[in-house]
């Protein structure tokens, strides 16, 4: 298993962008064979999936969340990143990184970090 | 946006039985995307418990048990304990949605 450690600011004023950052340790982001994934959980809710990042750079996102957006990573520091434009108070969640296996990006979410609140008010 | 129903909440005795169920459709579970289940306490992140559909990782009990049909899926807890106490979710891939998709989540009390 990986360990994944979710950082960033908790709180983010509305219309501003909610950026994220996931270091991994275990595991390579620059390796095939894992997706690296962003899912949140609104509070007292069910988990979404927001999208994930492979290690060649392609990225599959939520298509509901598609237009604001963007998870990269960067190879040499072993992380990989989060943005989301435009935040309102329904972006108000609890963000977890987490790894999945294989090389389709179907199974499943095998390492998760500890998760991360982000609360979106001004 | 959950694809994948599954009953709010399930309750049992100590050292019964207790069954969720994950129902999908053609574009995930029957698609032949397999399941996978996750064990969440509050305040806790989620953790793998069953993957591709009956398969436990390493350190899972095997009270915990998987199986899928069709487009559905279920999880069994056998033997009820109170540390079993959690919300349980299913997840899969979505076609249409060309994603991954999570359950709605089942409280499990015991």
């Amino acid at each position: 298993q990986a360990l994944l450690q979710e950082s960033g600011p908790g709180l983010v004023k509305p219309s501003q962008t909610l950026s994220l950052t996931c270091t991994v340790s275990g595991s390579s982001v620059a390796s095939g064979g894992y997706f690296w994934a962003w899912i949140r959980q609104h509070p007292g809710e069910g988990l979404e999936w927001i999208g994930y990042i492979y290690y060649s750079g392609t990225t599959y996102y939520n298509s509901s969340l598609n237009r604001r957006l963007t998870i990269s990573k960067d190879t040499s520091k072993n992380q990989f990143s989060l943005e989301l434009t435009s935040v309102t108070a329904a972006d108000t969640a609890v963000y977890y990184c987490a790894r999945v296996r294989g090389y389709t990006g179907y199974d499943e979410f095998d390492s998760w970090g500890q998760g991360i609140l982000v609360t979106v008010s001004s | 946006q959950s694809v994948l129903t599954q009953p709010p909440s399930v309750s049992g005795a100590p050292g019964q039985r207790v069954t969720i169920s994950c129902t999908g459709s053609s574009s995930n579970i029957g698609a032949g995307f397999d399941i996978h289940w996750y064990q969440q306490f509050p305040g806790k992140a989620p953790r793998l418990l069953i993957h591709h559909n009956t398969k436990r990782p390493s350190g899972v009990s095997d009270r915990f048990s998987g199986s899928k049909s069709g487009t559905s899926a279920s999880l069994d807890i056998t033997g009820l304990q109170i540390e079993d106490e959690a919300d349980y979710y299913c997840q899969s891939y979505d076609s249409d949605l060309s994603g991954s998709v999570f359950g709605t989540g089942t409280r499990v009390t015991v």
